[in-house]
């Protein structure tokens, strides 16, 4: 009965590659969200969706993109790795309204660029 | 735009005895939510805790209060008995309550150790 999951929890691979990372929440929330947690254990917000619709974009390369096919769900798809994007990227969903903009966060995805 | 400092980057408490942890936010906005998340070694991201700006009652969550001082724009976090499971990086978080679904913005976070 997990509340936010993520796939995969482990990724290694090289420099150019293209890799995805997927997120489903069973909390009937309608707001996803992507951070990255850098080596410093740093957080920062990357994207949110609202019912499937993109509401925040932050400073990101293209190279990151994101897809939402219904609320339940939202991967991120990253081309071209390079060694920057070594990261921990956390997924996380909260529900539209107010009084009730807790976040709840998955448990990871640590990626590993080589 | 929001920013919030976490001055303390380690701490550590003997079990059983209690630690304040700090946080300061700045913002201009005048409603708005203030979190404190753990993350243990497990690197799962858990909420301790929530306060609203317009509540000025302080929020409680067992063992875990905050001291909210929305004047000063500050938001600690007091664990009370701690104990070993305590042991994680807290970060201290805010959020712009007019903007619903709106970003988390994070403080560097605290590595706190609860000694045996």
């Amino acid at each position: 009965d997990t509340a936010v999951s993520q796939t995969p929890k482990y990724l290694v691979t090289q420099m150019g590659n293209d890799k995805s990372i997927k997120c489903e929440q069973n909390l009937g929330h309608d707001t996803m969200y992507w951070y990255k947690q850098d080596s410093k254990k740093f957080l920062k917000i990357m994207f949110s969706y609202n019912n499937k619709e993109l509401i925040i974009n932050e400073t990101v390369p293209n190279r990151f993109s994101p897809k939402s096919p219904d609320k339940a769900h939202l991967n991120l798809h990253i081309n071209s790795l390079e060694l920057g994007d070594s990261a921990v990227y956390f997924c996380a969903s909260s529900q539209w309204g107010r009084g009730k903009e807790t976040q709840y966060f998955g448990p990871g995805t640590r990626l590993l660029v080589l | 735009a929001q920013t919030v400092t976490q001055s303390q980057p380690e701490m550590s408490v003997q079990e059983a005895e209690t630690v304040t942890l700090s946080c300061t936010y700045d913002t201009s906005e005048s409603n708005y939510y203030l979190f404190w998340y753990k993350q243990p070694p497990s690197r799962q991201m858990i909420l301790v805790i929530r306060q609203e700006a317009y509540k000025q009652q302080n929020a409680t969550e067992n063992r875990f209060s905050v001291n909210f001082q929305k004047a000063a724009k500050s938001f600690s976090l007091k664990i009370s008995d701690s104990q070993l499971g305590d042991t994680a990086m807290y970060f201290c978080a805010f959020m712009n309550q007019e903007t619903s679904g709106s970003r988390l913005t994070f403080g560097e976070g605290t590595q706190l150790t609860v000694n045996p």
